[in-house]
């Protein structure tokens, strides 16, 4: 079948790294999209690989290997409000829907 | 204004009960879809409308029936719901060219009792 696993919860520290990694397990995969949500608000778009490689956007960044069915968001110098839930999105080509995963939900401290 | 609305934000209903939820995106986007988000799990692709025809139900049950009266209005008209069903739904909207880009609403939080 087609998923995508990712963290259920990551905990990080404000000012410092972290990365959320997606693997999925799917055929006839296009590209992996990355949204935020806060808790009681709307998912919003973060970024979108459609090709091998690091996209960077600020301090978000992130990286699809097709060959490795794997990708990461990498949120650099954490501020407290990164604190939300972030959802990878695989794009099928067989009917070009998003297929998500789970979310992981990143907690940051002071 | 936000890019797409949803109302009402919360809804209790009875399992007799029939109810609708609206969306509407002032995005211009030609492409709307349903999704029912469930705590800890997948985002759950309902329906898919684009240019106002149907081209997705993933296999729905046929308490829930999806209206697109226009590119930008979507409803999901909802009778004998069950408590199953409680969740959060969600209203997106695209270009169609450009779908793995969406737009959200905040939701509806629906209970059923």
């Amino acid at each position: 079948g087609q998923s995508l696993e990712q963290p259920s919860e990551v905990t990080a520290v404000e000012g410092a790294i972290v990365q959320i990694n997606c693997t999925y397990q799917t055929s006839g995969f296009y590209g992996l999209s990355w949204y935020q949500q806060h808790d009681g608000g709307a998912p919003t778009f973060l970024s979108y690989n459609g090709l091998d490689g690091l996209e960077e956007t600020g301090r978000f960044s992130s990286f699809l290997s097709r060959s490795d069915s794997y990708g990461y968001l990498l949120l650099q110098e954490l501020q407290m409000k990164d604190s939300a839930s972030y959802f990878c999105a695989g794009l099928m080509d067989s009917n070009y829907q998003l297929i998500w995963g789970a979310g992981t939900k990143l907690i940051i401290k002071p | 204004e936000t890019g797409v609305t949803q109302t009402p934000r919360h809804l209790v209903m009875g399992m007799t009960n029939k109810k609708s939820l609206k969306c509407e995106q002032h995005l211009g986007h030609n492409a709307m879809y349903w999704y029912k988000q469930s705590a800890k799990k997948p985002l759950e692709l309902m329906f898919v409308y684009n240019f106002k025809e149907q081209t997705e139900n993933n296999s729905v049950p046929s308490r829930f029936s999806p209206e697109c009266p226009n590119s930008s209005h979507l409803f999901l008209h909802l009778h004998t719901l069950q408590p199953e069903d409680s969740a959060l739904y969600l209203c997106a909207s695209s270009q169609d060219g450009d779908r793995p880009i969406q737009y959200f609403g905040a939701g509806t939080r629906l209970s059923v009792l």
